[in-house]
């Protein structure tokens, strides 16, 4: 099976500016997690999604959103970017819904906000 | 809320040498806990689950209960086990579940 693939993955946007990140999941499975990764925070959960529902979100502003689709693709928004939102932005599928059924992760988007 | 807890960001051992790497939770109930890893250039992956109690790559650990702890342990080292490792946990109640690492740690094995 075709691992977890995230598009693109390298982002330059400035701030004010949104963005828009995509993650295709393992053929098969419907749920898919978003995680946002820096060196001082680590790992931090953004939010989880199955079935087209978001079923879990972690604590980030308004400004991070999210969506799946009925292929269980899966995108995230961010809106007027900060410095502060550059990270790595990583996506992980699973087969069944609200984990912790082992997460396949993909190789992340890189975001610098200039 | 769930807290993962590891105390340190570095590990330098010599090949050989015995490895432990610390990881603390807080959870009253009963979280399912897990060892990911991260090797250079490489996706994170999982290497191992507290239910499995599998060892995987010659590495264990042991949920302690009492202390709150699942450190992960490897009698020897090899240089290919450098690699950044996160703990994370797991609470499987109410709509808030969701999976928790900690900071990681950055195991380096010198020759």
């Amino acid at each position: 099976k075709a691992g977890v693939t995230q598009t693109p993955r390298y982002l330059i946007k400035t701030r004010g500016q949104q963005v828009t990140l995509s993650c295709s999941p393992i053929s098969g499975h419907r749920s898919v997690s978003w995680y946002q990764q820096t060196p001082g925070q680590g790992l931090q959960f953004l939010f989880e999604y199955f079935s087209e529902t978001q079923r879990n979100k972690g604590n980030f502003p308004g400004r991070f959103s999210g969506r799946q689709f009925s292929n269980s693709r899966s995108e995230m928004n961010v809106s007027t970017l900060e410095l502060g939102d550059s990270a790595l932005y990583l996506c992980a599928s699973s087969f069944n819904e609200g984990g912790p059924y082992e997460q396949y992760f993909g190789p992340g988007t890189r975001l610098t906000v200039t | 809320a769930q807290r993962v807890t590891q105390p340190e960001k570095l590990l330098s051992v010599f090949k050989g040498a015995p490895v432990e790497l610390k990881c603390n939770y807080s959870y009253s109930g009963s979280p399912e806990l897990f060892w990911y890893v991260q090797y250079s250039r490489q996706r994170l992956q999982l290497l191992l689950r507290h239910i499995s109690r599998e060892s995987i790559k010659g590495f264990t650990a042991d949920l302690n209960k009492g202390e709150t702890s699942f450190h992960l342990k490897k009698p020897f080292a090899q240089e290919e086990d450098s690699a950044m490792y996160y703990c994370a946990s797991f609470s499987p109640t109410g709509a808030n579940s969701k999976l928790t690492f900690g900071k990681g740690i950055t195991l380096s094995v010198r020759p």
